[in-house]
């Protein structure tokens, strides 16, 4: 089955330290991957995805993601977080029909 | 662009009552898809539209909902009767034929009481 696993429910990192939020799939064939954002009752928001091409991917609000093949992961990264970068983020992957998502992990970041 | 619509945002309602949500997706935009998010579940795909034909329904839940899009510029899902597991937030999305990713709607807040 074509499935996506955030191992984490939470992460908390401090505001200026570099944050990673990981992601894995399962899917046949070639994965379209995603990250989206969501912010307190709001929609989800796009961040970034990986089609094909570089490995590293660079997306909205200084995000970026690193696609292993072999690792079959796509952990959404950023150098320096802010305190504005709280929220819900969900990795997501693309099997050709619908986007199946992950359950979410949320980003706290401390002042 | 104003984006995709939904309304409205909260629906509170009663145990048995019907209940209508409505989308109206990114003009242009060929595919709709319809959403329901919950804390023990996630985010789970219901049904999903290309041009205006339903493609995908296994996730609907069951024969109490039902959804349409009689045009490319709106689409419903409704419940009925609802019952308090319906409880959720509901979230369209639509996504244009060259993109891979998915424009939401700020979805709607169900409370079935």
């Amino acid at each position: 089955a074509q499935s996506v696993a955030q191992p984490e429910d939470q992460v908390n990192v401090a505001e200026g330290n570099p944050l990673t939020v990981k992601c894995t799939y399962s899917v046949s064939g070639n994965p379209y991957l995603f990250w989206y954002v969501q912010y307190p009752n709001r929609g989800l928001q796009f961040l970034l995805k990986y089609i094909t091409g570089d490995n590293l991917v660079k997306g909205s609000y200084g995000f970026e993601a690193e696609f292993n093949k072999s690792q079959t992961s796509f952990h959404l990264k950023k150098p320096s977080a802010l305190v504005s970068d709280s929220a819900l983020y969900f990795c997501a992957v693309n099997p050709g029909t619908a986007l199946i998502f992950g359950k979410g992990t949320t980003l706290s970041v401390s002042s | 662009d104003a984006g995709v619509i939904q309304s409205p945002r909260h629906e509170v309602t009663e145990m048995g009552q019907e209940v209508t949500l409505r989308c109206k997706p990114i003009s242009g935009h060929d595919y709709l898809f319809w959403y329901r998010q919950t804390m023990m579940r996630g985010l789970e795909l219901l049904i999903y539209f290309n041009n205006n034909v339903p493609i995908d329904d296994s996730g609907m839940p069951e024969d109490r909902f039902s959804a349409k899009m009689p045009n490319a510029s709106f689409s419903t899902l409704k419940i009925q009767p609802s019952e308090p597991r319906d409880s959720a937030v509901y979230f369209c999305a639509s996504q244009g034929w060259s993109n891979y990713g998915y424009t939401f709607g700020s979805g709607t807040r169900l409370t079935v009481v």
